[in-house]
């Protein structure tokens, strides 16, 4: 069984303050890591996929990198806004095609 | 807006029933993807297609089937259902040319309530 874990499950973050959580998957067979956005009553967002050791990618506030050989990621939001409230999935990915998600961190930030 | 589309929104049906949920992948992607979201458990994935064909299976039952269509479109048929299948299905689709790392982008989802 393939276990992709998110901590925390949930997070209430002031809104200015920065915050971030990690994703830890297998290190063997690793071929890429998704983070998907998914605010309540919408369709999860794709945030990044990350493939490479080492990787970091950067959209607006929200950062992520990637430790293939630990087997975790974080995914970092700078000055936290209430429009970040939301849960934030990562994913497994294999290379064949079957995404294995983790259950997510919640984050609300209060204003 | 990802470009998928998923219908119908939400289907209330009882126990024994059969239902069918339809998708639309974005324009120019091959594959679709199904997924089903529990209230206890995290995305689940249940079967992929890639132009026409079945690529890969996961953990779907044998009661649930899936196709897709010569234009693309997708449609999962849940049968004989039961209480435990009332969730969140979601439908995703990427273009997958082979590229590595094809990202997924999910439609609106449907929310089966089976009573």
């Amino acid at each position: 069984i393939l276990n992709v874990e998110q901590s925390p499950q949930s997070l209430h973050v002031q809104e200015g303050d920065s915050t971030n959580f990690t994703c830890s998957f297998p290190s063997s067979n690793f071929y890429a890591l998704h983070w998907y956005r998914w605010e309540t009553a919408k369709s999860p967002e794709a945030l990044f996929v990350m493939t490479l050791n080492g990787d970091e990618k950067k959209k607006g506030r929200i950062s992520a990198t990637l430790n293939t050989k630990e087997g975790y990621s974080y995914l970092y939001i700078k000055g936290s806004q209430p429009e970040d409230s939301a849960t934030y999935l990562c994913a497994f990915d294999f290379g064949n095609e079957k995404l294995t998600f983790g259950t997510g961190t919640r984050l609300t930030i209060i204003p | 807006d990802s470009g998928v589309t998923q219908t119908p929104k939400h289907l209330i049906t009882a126990t024994g029933q059969r239902v069918t949920l339809r998708c639309s992948p974005r324009s120019g992607d091959l594959s679709v993807y199904w997924y089903q979201q529990s209230l206890d458990q995290g995305l689940q994935f249940l079967i992929q297609y890639y132009n026409g064909e079945e690529r890969a299976k996961g953990n779907i039952l044998e009661r649930f089937s899936a196709q897709q269509f010569p234009d693309l479109h997708s449609e999962l048929n849940l049968s004989s259902l039961e209480l435990g299948d009332s969730a969140l299905y979601f439908c995703a689709s990427s273009q997958n040319n082979h590229r590595p790392a094809d990202t997924q982008y999910f439609g609106p989802g449907t929310r089966l309530t089976v009573l």
